[in-house]
């Protein structure tokens, strides 16, 4: 069935260093891939999002890459901050049909003052 | 914040019981999608409703039940509660078809059950 893979669970860096979260996707008819932040008590936050006819898409401090030949997708915070610690879950959807969301397990990210 | 809002906060209950959870969805958006969030774990997709009627549904039993009103806004109902149930109820409002696919989520609601 529809199954998205997310790795690592846990991830501690250093301020200032980069994080990289990665995902595989199952269901080859997925075609949106957003990223979600999660913080304590909160529900998640939409941080960055890419289409299927996009390779990469960059925000600032976060990008995010897809590669569908391989069903992967990444996560890439750079210059992190301690307010970036959070989990955070990737998530794959086909836009037609029900609009419903496979999310990944979550990755922790603690970032080390 | 998302314009999405869920009551209520927190919730007990004993196995058995019945619950209604409530969502309103961000201004102009149609859809309500309903997510189970064990502790730990990423959210599970339960139904989607699309101008009041379900537009989709994840593999939940038929206890867990939902409504959407002409504003919107929608019910999660669960029936028989049973432990497993005990999670962070989420719930998102979208737009398909405008801006994408993109879904903002509520806070949740923490349903206990004892």
């Amino acid at each position: 069935g529809e199954n998205v893979e997310q790795h690592p669970s846990t991830l501690s860096v250093q301020e200032g260093d980069s994080a990289v979260i990665k995902c595989t996707y199952s269901d080859s008819a997925s075609n949106y891939f957003p990223w979600y932040k999660q913080e304590l008590g909160k529900g998640p936050q939409l941080i960055i999002d890419i289409r299927s006819n996009v390779g990469e898409k960059k925000d600032q401090r976060i990008a995010v890459t897809l590669n569908k030949t391989a069903k992967h997708f990444s996560l890439h915070i750079t210059e992190t901050q301690p307010e970036d610690s959070a989990v955070y879950f990737c998530a794959a959807s086909i836009t037609s049909g029900t609009y419903k969301y496979i999310f990944g397990t979550g990755t922790r990210l603690k970032v080390l003052a | 914040e998302t314009g999405v809002t869920q009551s209520p906060t927190h919730l007990i209950k004993t196995r058995g019981q019945q619950v209604t959870l409530r969502c309103s969805s961000q201004s102009g958006h149609n859809t309500v999608s309903w997510y189970q969030q064990a502790l730990g774990q990423g959210p599970q997709f339960i139904f989607q409703y699309y101008r009041e009627e379900e537009n989709g549904r994840g593999n939940f039993p038929p206890r867990f039940s939902g409504l959407q009103f002409p504003n919107y806004s929608s019910e999660l109902n669960v029936n028989a509660l049973e432990l497993d149930d005990s999670a962070l109820y989420l719930c998102a409002s979208s737009r398909p078809g405008q801006a994408g696919n993109e879904q903002f989520f509520g806070p949740g609601t923490r349903l206990t059950v004892l």
